[in-house]
């Protein structure tokens, strides 16, 4: 069964680094998300993907991340100049339209030091 | 701005018993209705969803429902097993076209055998 695959599944980095969560979506699938969880807290939207370009972003997704669709199978997610508070469980999902179920993977759990 | 209920935050049930979550949605254009089931350690995962336009979902074990009116849906578990036991999270999609769900906080369900 396809799937969304993540890496790493776990990355430390130090306070002020910079970091990228890599993401492979489902082939077939146009669009993409991240979201995040903070530990014991529900998921949040940070920002979907389309068609090369933002098509919506949160709060949360402020001018330290971005977004990027490399090549043709990887999406990732950079976090400029990481904060203690960016510490979480990063999901990425994928859905073949806009309209129909979002798959996640199985996350990256980043924690900043 | 929008925001999804979720309850019970936790929930105990005797294997074989029936189960049930329940969330409100406040923005009224919602019109998508997922519901997944994260196991420790792993990424959200899919397991029922319902659009505005159906009152009643069913899926085995599993059946969801909707009243818009009201802006409740609810999940229901029946003849729940142990491996039912994880943590559900009901969300709601707006009509933006690109799928950003917004999550509940989650239902810790354990299901004693």
């Amino acid at each position: 069964e396809p799937e969304v695959t993540q890496t790493p599944s776990h990355q430390v980095t130090q306070m002020g680094q910079e970091v990228i969560l890599r993401c492979v979506p489902i082939s077939n699938h146009l669009y993409f998300y991240w979201y995040r969880q903070i530990l014991g807290q529900k998921v949040e939207f940070l920002v979907s993907f389309y068609n090369n370009e933002i098509s919506e972003k949160s709060e949360i997704f402020d001018d330290q991340f971005s977004v990027e669709r490399p090549d043709g199978s990887n999406f990732t997610l950079k976090i400029r100049s990481t904060k203690l508070e960016d510490s979480a469980m990063y999901f990425c999902a994928s859905s073949q339209d806009g309209n129909t179920e979002a798959f996640f993977g199985q996350g990256t759990r980043l924690t900043v030091v | 701005g929008e925001n999804v209920e979720q309850h019970p935050s936790t929930l105990s049930v005797q294997e074989g018993d029936s189960a049930v979550i329940k969330c409100t949605y406040s923005d009224s254009a919602s019109n998508y209705f997922p519901w997944y089931k994260q196991e420790l350690g792993k990424g959200p995962q899919l397991i029922i969803d319902i659009r505005s336009n159906v009152g009643e979902k069913k899926d085995q074990r599993i059946a969801v429902t909707l009243n818009k009116t009201a802006k409740h849906f609810s999940l229901h578990i029946t003849e729940t097993q142990p491996e039912d036991s994880a943590v559900y999270f009901c969300a709601a999609s707006g009509n933006s076209g690109y799928n950003k769900l917004i999550f509940g906080a989650g239902t810790r369900l354990a299901v004693h055998p």
